[in-house]
């Protein structure tokens, strides 16, 4: 079974203050790692897509990686607009239709004080 | 404008009153999907749809029927609905090709109470 661990659940920063998110993942085989962004009350925002380890994107103050067993999300400089949920989500290779099932993290609640 | 519509936004409603939410893509994707979202539980996938007359099923699809008739609507029943499908549910849609999914494109939810 496809598992998504990420951590911390919750993450206090100052502005300016860089920090990581993490996201661990044990599937059969990965097809594709997303990052979503969501704002309370709100549907998820799609930040990035990632292949193959070593993938690496960028998107103003944000950057996520990938390695072969977990993918960070990177926050530089954060600005208080920058508080979110942050989610990660997998789809596995390897499922007994089309592999278009997605297990998603609980998520890191990102609260960015200015 | 892109986007995925859902209706009601909000509902209440009593134990075994059949309910249907709607769901409604303007970008002509071929993938669409439910999840439900509760605290502690995460983003929970109910059902997808790879395209017209093709669905299966997610993580947790007991107590809740999919129909895919046209490409733009999917349409999530709950025809005897219980307290435990309590919750706040969202609508996706994708381009997917060769059971490839990029990325998703998400409705503004429903939150759903049973009493």
């Amino acid at each position: 079974e496809d598992q998504v661990t990420q951590s911390p659940e919750a993450l206090r920063l100052q502005e300016g203050e860089s920090s990581s998110l993490n996201c661990s993942y044990t599937v059969s085989g990965l097809r594709g790692l997303f990052w979503y962004r969501q704002d309370p009350g709100k549907g998820p925002e799609f930040l990035f897509t990632l292949y193959s380890a070593g993938e690496e994107k960028e998107k103003e103050r944000l950057k996520a990686t990938l390695t072969k067993k977990e993918s960070f999300l990177h926050i530089t400089a954060p600005k208080p607009e920058d508080s979110a949920t942050y989610l990660c989500a997998v789809q596995a290779w390897g499922r007994e239709t089309s592999g278009s099932r997605l297990t998603f993290g609980e998520g890191t609640q990102l609260t960015v004080n200015p | 404008e892109a986007q995925v519509t859902q209706n009601p936004r909000y509902l209440i409603t009593v134990t075994g009153k059949k309910l249907t939410v709607t769901c409604s893509q303007n970008m002509n994707h071929e993938y669409m999907s439910w999840y439900r979202q509760d605290p502690g539980l995460g983003l929970r996938q109910i059902y997808y749809s790879m395209n017209v007359e093709v669905t299966d099923k997610g993580d947790v699809p007991e107590g809740y029927k999919v129909s895919r008739k046209e490409k733009r609507n999917f349409p999530l029943i709950l025809e005897s609905p219980s307290p435990n499908q309590t919750s706040l549910y969202f609508c996706a849609s994708s381009v997917g090709t060769g059971g490839k999914m990029y990325e998703q494109y998400f409705g503004p939810g429903t939150r759903l109470t049973v009493t």
